[in-house]
């Protein structure tokens, strides 16, 4: 099984409606979760961090469900801007402080007008 | 500013040449990290770097690798005998300590000819 497992997609969405789309992780003992946008050719780019309670940012909202080792990105209201791919990033611990971002090939989002 | 510069953003050599990969992160940045991405390919961990000695790395990062901080600054990658497989984009990543998430550079499109 994969350490970080994501949809590829591509995930088409018209402008304007909600996409939400699903990482699974291996690690149960993995601490801190991420998404991160990437688009072509360029450096990730921290979207937001998952708090074990979910987190809304704006337009994003972001959940974590342990007991079933997921995380989950919603995109409300989509903006042509929002075309990217997302990367979903778990924290793989070796000590108490130390670790490695662990990536998922990412799910690629295309919001059309 | 950018947190974490990269230079070059592209660096073309040909194969069985060395090439070094510059990172120059904000200074309160105590761990550093090298990540590679073959095109079309997700992001994957070669070496994570603190208190001036890798503390771990992939099995990507073989004999051909090595890391180094001479100067408190600058963070290179040196590989020193480029193969075609080699070709990818190199990111350099800095941040703090207990899975905070990470800052990346632009990167560096590193082809091999």
């Amino acid at each position: 099984r994969k350490e970080v497992e994501q949809d590829p997609g591509p995930f088409n969405v018209p402008e304007g409606a909600t996409v939400a789309f699903n990482c699974t992780y291996s690690n149960s003992a993995s601490q801190s979760f991420f998404w991160y946008r990437q688009d072509c050719r360029k450096e990730p780019k921290l979207l937001m961090s998952v708090y074990s309670s979910g987190n809304e940012d704006g337009r994003f909202t972001a959940q974590l469900n342990r007991a079933s080792q997921y995380i989950s990105l919603l995109i409300r209201d989509s903006k042509l801007s929002d075309s990217a791919t997302y990367l979903c990033v778990v924290w793989a611990a070796f000590t108490d402080s130390w670790g490695k971002l662990q990536f998922g090939a990412g799910t690629q989002v295309v919001v059309t007008p | 500013e950018p947190e974490v510069t990269q230079t070059p953003s592209h660096q073309v050599t040909q194969m069985g040449q060395e090439v070094i990969l510059r990172c120059v992160p904000i200074s309160n940045h105590l761990y550093f990290y090298w990540y590679r991405q073959i095109l079309g390919q997700k992001v994957e961990f070669l070496v994570s770097f603190y208190n001036n000695e890798i503390s771990e790395k992939s099995e990507i990062f073989d004999d051909q690798f090595s890391v180094e901080r001479p100067d408190g600054s600058n963070f290179t990658l040196k590989i020193r005998s480029t193969k075609l497989e080699d070709s990818a984009m190199y990111f350099c990543a800095a941040g703090g300590p207990h899975n905070s998430p990470l800052h990346f550079g632009n990167g560096t499109r590193l082809t091999v000819t």
